[in-house]
């Protein structure tokens, strides 16, 4: 079994609708990160987690919430979604403080979401 | 302008090529540097940290240059497998090991 997973895995909703991304992981890992992926940006930074308690806004957190239900589920939610935040979601982990040489982030799947 | 830049591609070598590839960061407070890899449409994944010193891995060789702010890749006698995007990452202690990406450099290796 995967150790980070995403639901829904492709998902095309319309313009004004409530979106849930979910992520779960069962690596143990306290940190949890939300990335979208646009063709030509490379990935940017949604919201990121360091625990259940602490929740820190990206690069581009507006549009988007999020909710840490437990140290192995971060869910991403569009309010009300629009066109421009058709992108690829990814969910990562890391177990400490990233950034070390050793450290590494772990990647879900990815959740490809379109809004028409 | 970016904070992390990679040289624009798409890169299409024959088997068993040299290829390298180019990325610059802007911040100079960057600590950590990575290349992860990207199939189509699949998750990224670490290919490898890059120390200062340089490091090497089989056919892939990572180097930094702090004073020039800049990291390269390096893979030797290409492989088919080689075809992904790949990823240059910077991070910075004091944000938290936030990843910073660059837009990625597609790779395609062709028989």
């Amino acid at each position: 079994d995967a150790d980070v997973t995403q639901t829904p895995r492709n998902r095309i909703t319309k313009t004004g609708k409530r979106i849930m991304l979910e992520c779960s992981q069962t690596k143990g890992h306290d940190r949890m990160y939300w990335y979208r992926q646009d063709p030509g940006l490379g990935l940017r930074l949604i919201y990121y987690s360091f625990d259940v308690k602490d929740i820190n806004k990206g690069e581009i957190s507006d549009g988007y919430s999020v909710s840490r239900q437990a140290q192995a589920k971060f869910s991403l939610s569009l309010e009300s979604a629009i066109p421009n935040q058709t992108a690829l979601y990814f969910c990562a982990t890391s177990d400490s403080l990233a950034g070390g040489p050793s450290d590494t982030q772990y990647f879900g799947p990815g959740t490809r979401l379109t809004v028409l | 302008r970016k904070e992390v830049e990679q040289d624009p591609g798409p890169f299409n070598v024959p088997e068993g090529a040299t290829v390298a590839f180019n990325c610059t960061y802007s911040n100079s407070a960057s600590q950590s540097f990575f290349w992860y890899r990207q199939d189509c449409r699949k998750e990224p994944k670490l290919l490898m940290s890059v120390y200062s010193s340089g490091n090497e891995d089989g056919r892939f060789t990572a180097q930094l240059n702090r004073a020039s702010q800049y990291i390269s890749l390096l893979i030797r006698d290409s492989k088919l497998s080689d075809s992904a995007t790949y990823l240059c990452v910077v991070t910075h202690y004091n944000q938290g090991g936030k990843l910073i990406f660059g837009q990625g450099t597609e790779l395609s290796v062709k028989p």
